[in-house]
């Protein structure tokens, strides 16, 4: 069972912007800035987007932001590309290094 | 540039073992946490178990507990998994990846494991 909660799917169209959310508790998201967001491609590898709810490694396009409200992350995507169409997943830090709480669920992207 | 080789799965019986590799280069090895990551037909990511730099420290996930042992060897830059008592749901691509404050910079492309007879 996911510790966090994301929606199990997401749409828009070429050139709209999506946002998906990331529910968790205050143990988590609410306490920590250490939330991030992994795009997965499959049969790829998955790629780090977003590290430290709003930063993005070297190479990661503008398009994709992060922010957080509370108990809430969030991941937008701006400006959607047919090769956005992916899974994205938020992981948070929860205290401790077993990890057994940071994964969220997925989310599917169909940009349709 | 960071590569990480995932190696050794294949399709094995139930109860059977296999041992999975993830060759690191490209980065200083011990200065990362390391974690295996699986994914099931159908699923989303999975944690499986991660590794402190010098091995000191380590969790699994309470699916595994007991069957999965991670292990690595920080002269050749590798990490394991040692697999043993495999069950049918065990069947997922497995994926190695960094851990830098909580955080995963790195993964692998995978290795395929089924468990079926």
């Amino acid at each position: 069972q996911s510790a966090l909660t994301q929606p199990p799917s997401a749409s828009g169209s070429p050139g709209q912007s999506v946002t998906i959310s990331c529910t968790g508790t205050s143990s988590d998201i609410g306490a920590y800035k250490y939330v991030s967001w992994y795009q997965h491609h499959p049969g790829k590898a998955p790629k780090l987007l977003i590290y430290e709810v709003t930063k993005r490694p070297s190479g990661v396009p503008d398009r994709f932001s992060g922010s957080k409200s509370g108990n809430t992350a969030f991941l937008t995507v701006s400006g959607l590309q047919a090769e956005d169409e992916a899974d994205y997943y938020c992981i948070s830090y929860a205290g401790t290094n077993h990890f057994g709480g940071m994964f969220g669920g997925r989310t599917e992207l169909t940009v349709l | 540039e960071v590569h990480l080789l995932e190696s050794g799965g294949g399709l094995v019986q139930p109860g059977g073992s296999l041992r999975l590799s993830c060759a690191a280069s490209g980065f200083t090895f011990t200065d990362y946490w390391m974690m295996w990551v699986r994914q099931a037909p159908g699923k989303g990511l999975e944690w499986v178990a991660n590794i402190k730099e010098d091995g000191s420290q380590i969790y699994y996930a309470g699916s595994v507990e007991g069957r999965f042992t991670i292990s690595r060897d920080n002269v050749k830059n590798s990490l394991y998994l040692q697999m043993n008592s495999l069950r049918a749901e065990d069947t997922a691509v497995y994926y190695c990846a960094t851990v830098y404050y909580w955080r995963f910079d790195y993964w692998g492309l995978g290795t395929l494991v089924t468990v079926s007879s």
